[in-house]
């Protein structure tokens, strides 16, 4: 079974502080995918990190994907109350006849709490 | 809004009934995934389907809970003489599947199950 372990579990900043949240496993994933749920709706896609190394910038997010494609990370610069929410780190892996990226493991996700 | 449609967003049921929820994918995907999200964990794989195929329900209960994506209309989960411990948030998320692109998976609101 593939576990993606998620860290901090909860995140409670002030308003213009800068915060990193990891994502690592043990397994190997074909890629890796960060989304924010916010309460009483469904996950929303802000990234996917496909190559091992990249780095990609979404505003004031940046997400890393480790070099063995095993860990991920996402640091928001800057942090506003309106970045509150949750954060879940997802992978996926290839199956035997392409790609298949809808089937994820997700990481338990990390409660960030911004205050102004 | 052409996203993944969930219907109904809550859900009573008493135990002992059925639930049905239903998943239409984004226009133009034609591969759907089941995720259950239980209070204070995260989101954990059901059951990925096809149109008319179920690809793998490694996720899946074995009793009780079933599945189908018929050749029109939208996906269906069923549970059968529903328990307390069913009482979760159910997601659906569909991806289009071409072997050579990366592809990624887009949710809907989710289903609200609370079982009295």
């Amino acid at each position: 079974t593939q576990l993606l372990e998620q860290s901090p579990q909860f995140l409670s900043i002030q308003e213009g502080e800068n915060l990193t949240v990891y994502c690592n496993s043990s397994s190997v994933f074909s890629s890796l995918q960060w989304y924010r749920q916010e309460p009483g709706e469904g996950p929303v896609l802000l990234v996917t990190v496909v190559t091992g190394g990249e780095v990609k910038k979404l505003k004031r997010l940046t997400f890393q994907f480790g070099d063995a494609r095993k860990d991920s990370s996402l640091h928001i610069t800057a942090a506003q109350p309106g970045d509150t929410g949750l954060y879940l780190c997802a992978g996926a892996r290839g199956d035997a006849g392409g790609t298949s990226y809808g089937k994820l493991t997700f990481g338990q996700g990390t409660i960030l709490t911004v205050h102004p | 809004n052409a996203g993944v449609m969930q219907n109904p967003r809550h859900l009573v049921r008493r135990r002992g009934q059925e639930a049905r929820l239903r998943c239409s994918p984004m226009k133009g995907h034609s591969h759907v995934y089941w995720y259950r999200q239980l209070p204070e964990e995260g989101l954990k794989f059901m059951v990925y389907l096809q149109k008319e195929n179920i690809i793998d329900e490694s996720g899946m209960p074995k009793e009780r809970f079933s599945a189908e994506f018929p050749k029109e209309g939208p996906s269906i989960l069923r549970i059968q003489q529903v328990v307390r411990g069913d009482s979760a948030a159910y997601f659906c998320a569909s991806s289009s599947r071409v072997p050579e692109l990366n592809t990624e998976a887009f949710f809907g609101q989710g289903t609200r199950l609370t079982v009295v």
